[in-house]
């Protein structure tokens, strides 16, 4: 079994929509979730980063981390055009080096 | 700035051959990683360099070497590369492996063994 699971989609939404992509993982020692953007043949960069359970909102976005159920999420409302790209979870335990990614989710928003 | 770079962008190489992966950041970052991005297996951690003087294996160290020439430049090596490392390859950095430190990501070199 995976580290961390993803649903690789694709996900194809119109403009405006909300967008709901999800990570489940397995192990419990896992304390900070990130949510990277990829967009084509360009290197993740980072969107979002929560420490431990709760919400965390920036602007259109939104993480959410449910420790108990090891399942996080991140929220996209009003999508854009230029928000299609892949979007990876990634998560670390505290005092390691290694970040564990999930496969990523390709998300395209239709004009 | 240009933040990391990473050299060359396209390789391709023959069973058997060997090639240097070249990475440079100008961040005065501490920390850096060299990952491999594989489709249905995500990025996956083959080495990093938690400061200036240290390797340490990730996740899939086999068939690779390192080398942190100093502060700025990380370069991966493949010995004797073979077809199950066509990849896509990322250097990242940060200002050290601490999970609160954000890693920045190169555009990546995409690497096809034949």
């Amino acid at each position: 079994q995976k580290e961390v699971e993803q649903d690789p989609g694709p996900l194809s939404v119109p403009e405006g929509a909300i967008v709901s992509l999800n990570c489940t993982y397995s192990n419990s020692a896992f304390q900070y979730f990130m949510w990277y953007r990829q967009y084509s043949r360009k290197g993740p960069e980072l969107l979002m980063y929560t420490y431990s359970s709760g919400n965390k909102e920036d602007g259109r976005f939104t993480a959410q981390v449910d420790k108990s159920s090891k399942y996080i999420s991140l929220f996209i409302r009003d999508s854009q055009p230029s928000d299609s790209a892949t979007y990876l979870c990634a998560m670390i335990q505290t005092g390691a080096n290694n970040l564990f990614f999930g496969t990523g989710t390709r998300l395209t928003v239709i004009p | 700035n240009a933040g990391v770079t990473q050299t060359p962008k396209f390789q391709v190489l023959k069973t058997g051959q060997s090639m240097t992966l070249q990475c440079a950041q100008d961040m005065n970052h501490n920390s850096m990683y060299w990952y491999r991005q594989d489709p249905g297996m995500g990025l996956r951690l083959i080495y990093y360099s938690a400061s200036e003087g240290t390797t340490d294996k990730g996740e899939v160290p086999n068939g690779y070497n390192v080398s942190r020439l100093n502060k700025r430049e990380f370069s991966l090596r493949l010995e004797s590369a073979a077809p199950s490392q066509t990849s896509v390859y990322f250097c990242a950095s940060s200002e050290w492996t601490n999970p609160h430190n954000e890693q920045f990501f190169g555009p990546g070199t995409r690497l096809t063994v034949l």
